[in-house]
């Protein structure tokens, strides 16, 4: 049963603190994406994976920070650079750029 | 730069009558168009595409129009159900790996 998995579904962040979001897709697809959602708002691009070891920014990138090792994975780190970092983070997959995405359910991160 | 626009925040419709959401784009450089549904704390889900070659694309209850002179398209559903109850995102694409998503509009069906 393909799909894309995030965790944790909520997560917490202190001051100061990174915190890292995971993102896992068994579709196969070469593309990965992040993107962020503010309430009353549309999703915005954080960053983005055309391939392994490859990655480039999206529109609003800083304070955050990713890797791509593996084709299946695609982890979000938030950094305490981030100064407004409460909001819902949707990863996103496709089989090339220009391809339809599918987003996984989203992982809310909250500033304690 | 908001370069997709959904001009309306939210629609009320009766069950069973049909739903048309609209949306607008400003980047002629566009070509491809999705339509996404979304619940609550959960991740959008695809419903439906369109090619800048094609004016019409149907799925079952979901239809999609495009008119590439004014920059317009809309989703028509019919009929509305209780389900269908969700914020819908219109999304645009150069064929490349950015979509531009519009602010969203939040669909009420009424039993």
């Amino acid at each position: 049963d393909g799909g894309i998995t995030q965790s944790p579904k909520y997560l917490f962040r202190k001051e100061g603190q990174n915190v890292t979001l995971s993102c896992e897709q068994n579709l196969n697809h070469d593309a990965m994406y992040w993107y962020r959602q503010d309430p009353g708002q549309g999703l915005r691009l954080i960053y983005y994976s055309q391939i392994v070891n490859d990655f480039q920014k999206g529109d609003i990138a800083e304070g955050y920070s990713v890797s791509r090792e593996k084709k299946e994975s695609f982890p979000l780190t938030v950094t305490s650079a981030q100064k407004n970092p409460t909001a819902f983070y949707l990863c996103a997959s496709s089989q090339t750029g220009g391809e339809t995405q599918y987003f996984g359910p989203g992982t809310r991160l909250l500033v304690l | 730069d908001q370069q997709v626009k959904q001009n309306s925040p939210s629609l009320s419709v009766q069950e069973g009558r049909i739903s048309i959401l609209n949306c607008d784009y400003t980047n002629s450089m566009f070509d491809y168009f999705l339509w996404y549904k979304k619940y609550p704390a959960e991740g959008p889900t695809f419903l439906i595409s369109i090619s800048s070659i094609k004016d019409k694309n149907e799925d079952g209850r979901f239809t999609v129009f495009l008119n590439k002179s004014a920059k317009h398209l809309s989703l028509h559903i019919v009929p509305s159900q209780p389900g269908d109850s969700a914020v819908y995102f219109c999304a645009a694409n150069k064929r490349d790996y950015k979509l531009s998503f519009g602010a969203g509009t939040t669909v009420t069906v009424r039993a």
